[in-house]
């Protein structure tokens, strides 16, 4: 059974911190792995990752992926309390299956 | 990015109706369709995938006489509750993916509540 285990299950950080965000994986025929930011109601897409040690980068957050260690991180540099959301990794797998971890709750304090 | 619309956003229906929930791509053919199923606090859990004209796969666990899936066209897939419960009170969404090895988009998700 295909598994994404995300860590910390929730973060408070104050405004200007960095944070990362951890998510490992166990899939059978692994495709992908995306980050989702989801906030009161459908997550959005963040990222997608396929080939290991390739950083993506979008404005302050940046992604990369390990497949050796089968595991992604997620960072948000210079923390905005905009950024509170709940951070989903998921795992495509067979047929193009996605798993999702229990996410991180991220929360900036001013 | 593309556009996913799901309808409704929010509804209340009695115990033993049944609810159709559609989710549509606006701008893009949907191959695969994915429906999930959201409880508070939690992740989202895939109940099935649909691919356009064939029957949709359902997870472990999932009853299909009861969540019934349709996904008549490229950009259309439905899912009807069957019969509903008070405890299929939950978030639905539905995503929508262009092709294999692409992300796949959202709706807005539908928030049922039986009573």
């Amino acid at each position: 059974e295909d598994k994404v285990v995300q860590s910390p299950l929730s973060l408070v950080v104050h405004e200007g911190d960095t944070v990362t965000l951890n998510c490992s994986y166990e899939v059978t025929n692994f495709r992908s792995l995306l980050w989702y930011k989801q906030e009161k109601k459908a997550p959005t897409f963040l990222f997608m990752l396929t080939s290991s040690g390739i950083e993506k980068k979008s404005g302050r957050l940046s992604s990369i992926l390990d497949k050796k260690e089968l595991s992604s991180i997620l960072n948000i540099t210079a923390t905005q309390t905009g950024d509170s959301a709940i951070y989903l990794c998921a795992v495509e797998g067979y047929a193009g299956k996605s798993t999702f971890g229990d996410g991180t709750t991220l929360t900036v304090k001013p | 990015g593309a556009v996913v619309s799901q309808h409704p956003s929010r509804v209340i229906c009695k115990s033993g109706t049944s609810v159709k929930i559609e989710c549509r791509s606006l701008d893009f053919q949907a191959t695969t369709m994915f429906w999930y199923r959201q409880f508070p606090k939690q992740s989202l859990m895939l109940m099935a995938t649909s691919n356009e004209g064939s029957k949709a796969t359902y997870e472990q666990g999932v009853e299909k006489d009861k969540f019934l899936i349709n996904h008549a066209s490229l950009t259309l897939s439905t899912l009807t509750v069957t019969s509903a419960h008070p405890e299929d009170s939950s978030f639905y969404i539905c995503s929508a993916q262009q092709g294999a090895r692409t992300e796949a988009f959202f709706g807005q998700g539908t928030r049922l509540t039986v009573v």
